[in-house]
Parts: C-alpha cells; sequence; structure tokens
C-alpha cells in the first residue's frame, strides 16, 4: 500500500532564503510524481509533474528531483519570496493505489 | 480557455440530507476525478470517472457515488450525510485515465452541522 510522507509539517523561514521541502513515498512502482500549492481555502495549483523516466523538472525558481530507488522527491525553491507562502503538497500517482497525497508542508516566507 | 469549475462554492447542510456537488473540466479533458479534503490533511481520492463510468474507487462508502455526463461534466452525490463529511471536496481533470497531470478546480466547502 503507497503510503506518502511529508516532513516537516511546518516550515518559516526568512525571505531571500534557498529551501527545501521533502517528499517520500514507500512503493517505488509510480507513474510520476506531482507537486502542488494551496492557498487557504483554496484549489490546488500545480507547479511541477515529474514522469517516473525523468530525475527532475524545472520552472522558474522552483526544482523538483525524482529519486524512485529511494523513494524520495525534493522541492527547491530559490530565493523565496514572502508569496511563496502556502501549503506545499506531494502527489504520487501509482498503478495499485491512484493518486496518493502527502499531508503537505505549510510554508510561511518572513519579510 | 476556462480551467476547472465547481459549484457551488460553499454548502451548509444537515446530518442525514443528500447533496450534490458539480465539475466541469478543463476544456479538452475526458477524466474527472474526485477528492476529500479534510482540515489540515492532503486530498483523499474518492472516485475517478472516464466515459461516464467509475473507472476506481478510494476507500469511500457507498454512500457516496456520482456521475459523469457526454460533455465530460461530473457529478458527487453524498447521501446520509455525516458530521465527518464536512470538507472542501475537490474535482480535478484529465487528458486520460493513467499518468496524465491533473488539474483541479477551486473546491466546494461542505460543511454538515
Amino acid at each position: 500500500k503507497q503510503e506518502v510522507t511529508q516532513i516537516p509539517a511546518a516550515l518559516s523561514v526568512p525571505e531571500g532564503e534557498n529551501l527545501v521541502l521533502n517528499c517520500s513515498f514507500t512503493d517505488s512502482a509510480i507513474y510520476n510524481l506531482q507537486w502542488f500549492r494551496q492557498d487557504p481555502g483554496k484549489g490546488l495549483t500545480s507547479l511541477l509533474l515529474i514522469q517516473s523516466s525523468q530525475r527532475e523538472q524545472t520552472s522558474g525558481r522552483l526544482n523538483a528531483s525524482l529519486d524512485k530507488s529511494s523513494g524520495r522527491s525534493t522541492l527547491y525553491i530559490a530565493a523565496s519570496q514572502p508569496g511563496d507562502s502556502a501549503t506545499y503538497l506531494c502527489a504520487v500517482d501509482s498503478s495499485a493505489s491512484k493518486i496518493i497525497f502527502g499531508s503537505g508542508t505549510r510554508l510561511s516566507i518572513r519579510p | 480557455d476556462a480551467g476547472v469549475t465547481q459549484s457551488p462554492t460553499h454548502l451548509i447542510k444537515t446530518r442525514g440530507q443528500q447533496v450534490t456537488l458539480r465539475c466541469s473540466p478543463k476544456s479538452g479533458h475526458d477524466t474527472v476525478s474526485w477528492y476529500q479534503q479534510a482540515l489540515g490533511q492532503g486530498p483523499q481520492f474518492i472516485f475517478q470517472y472516464y466515459e461516464e463510468e467509475e473507472r476506481q474507487r478510494g476507500n469511500f462508502p457507498d454512500r457516496f457515488s456520482g456521475h459523469q455526463f457526454p460533455n465530460y461534466s461530473s457529478e458527487l452525490n453524498v447521501n446520509a450525510l455525516l458530521l465527518g463529511d464536512s470538507a472542501l471536496y475537490l474535482c480535478a481533470s484529465s487528458l486520460g485515465r493513467i499518468n496524465y497531470e491533473q488539474y483541479f478546480g477551486p473546491g466546494t466547502r461542505l460543511t454538515v452541522t
């Protein structure tokens, strides 16, 4: 059974810092892993999708990596801004369990 | 190009009542998935509709049912509402059932009193 874990549950950093969010999963038989951003009370915004055959994806200040063998993905945010404050969720798409989400990391960027 | 839309935005119901939530997928998408998100948790997969049929289902009771129409829009129905059904209900659409990027709507906030 696929389980997805995100640690830490909450993170607060000063503006301008580079930071890394972590996502781990138990079953490496995945199709893809997707990172989302969620603002309070809102829907999810897709940030990056990494196919199982890929090692990383980049979009602007965001870089996501995938290591299937170790069951890990990281989301790197460069030069953080107050507007980056949100909850970040990772979701794993695997054949057996469909899409499983982690509980998210609540990120706060201090001005 | 309209993204995924959901209605209503908010809803308040009483225990035991029934509710219907609606979702229109992103233009060009043929697959709709529904999720329940409790406060402080990640979304949990309810079910997926493709070609007007339920294709996959998560660990939700039969009180949760759905439908997909020929124009790919979808409804989520919940019968005999419980207090624990209070949550944000999210709809996501994709092109295809497997291994495609999902696009989410803004959600419907359901409160059961």
